[in-house]
């Protein structure tokens, strides 16, 4: 079973760019995963599915500001122009046959 | 636009039982693994079970095996959560969510219902 692994928490100032990794585990390298937002108090919200060779594809009405990208076993999502309502919790998540698997989650605040 | 409102949720003793159900639109039911994904107070997400498209077969969480049962009625488009035995550390909001492939993530989530196990 795959594991997924992210830092605590990260902040950027408004306006600026703040990059989030999540590393899959050994042997799970090549594994697709997604990103999704969660902003306090509310459900979590799909983001973008990452391969990876780096390719991304969003959900519904997910702004430009949002990228991912992939470099072995990172896993990159890239918040540009850093908005006061992307502070939330950010959680990658994979999956097999037999399980869903989530990382542990980023809480980003914008200072 | 598709929507996923779960319901059920609440209040037990410890020992006690609920269903959770999940109410789907927007999208073609039948034709999707359906997931519940729980958030203790204060924790990260955490899956607790998916079930195949057409119910022939589910998985479920090593914590929560055994005790919990996870259906569908593709005819009423609604997806269930049994829970037996119910723990404190169940407390919990659980989330319902559509799983965009068969596997593959997460692309929708419900609102989320909360419940509580306490004596």
């Amino acid at each position: 079973q795959p594991l997924l692994t992210q830092s605590s928490s990260s902040s950027a100032s408004l306006g600026s760019s703040v990059r989030l990794t999540c590393t899959l585990s050994s042997g799970h390298s090549a594994y697709t995963i997604a990103w999704h937002q969660q902003q306090p108090g509310k459900a979590p919200r799909y983001l973008m599915r990452l391969e990876v060779s780096g390719d991304f594809n969003k959900g519904t009405r997910i702004p430009d500001r949002f990228s991912g990208s992939s470099s072995g076993a990172d896993r990159y999502l890239t918040i540009s122009n850093l908005q006061s309502e992307d502070e939330a919790d950010y959680y990658c998540e994979t999956w097999d046959s037999d399980t869903q698997v989530f990382g542990t989650g980023t809480k980003v605040t914008v200072l | 636009e598709v929507y996923l409102v779960e319901s059920g949720g609440g209040l037990v003793q410890p020992g006690g039982s609920l269903r959770l159900s999940c109410a789907a639109s927007g999208f073609t039911f039948s034709s999707y693994w359906m997931a519940w994904v729980r958030q203790a107070p204060g924790k990260g997400l955490v899956w607790v079970s998916h079930i195949y498209s057409d119910g022939s077969d589910s998985s479920y969480a090593d914590s929560v095996k055994g005790r919990f049962t996870i259906s569908r009625d593709n005819a009423k488009n609604t997806l269930y959560m049994q829970m037996n035995s119910l723990r404190a550390e169940d407390t919990a909001v659980y989330y319902c969510a559509r799983i965009a492939d068969t596997p593959a993530e997460i692309d929708f989530w419900g609102q989320g219902t909360l419940v509580t196990v306490s004596s």
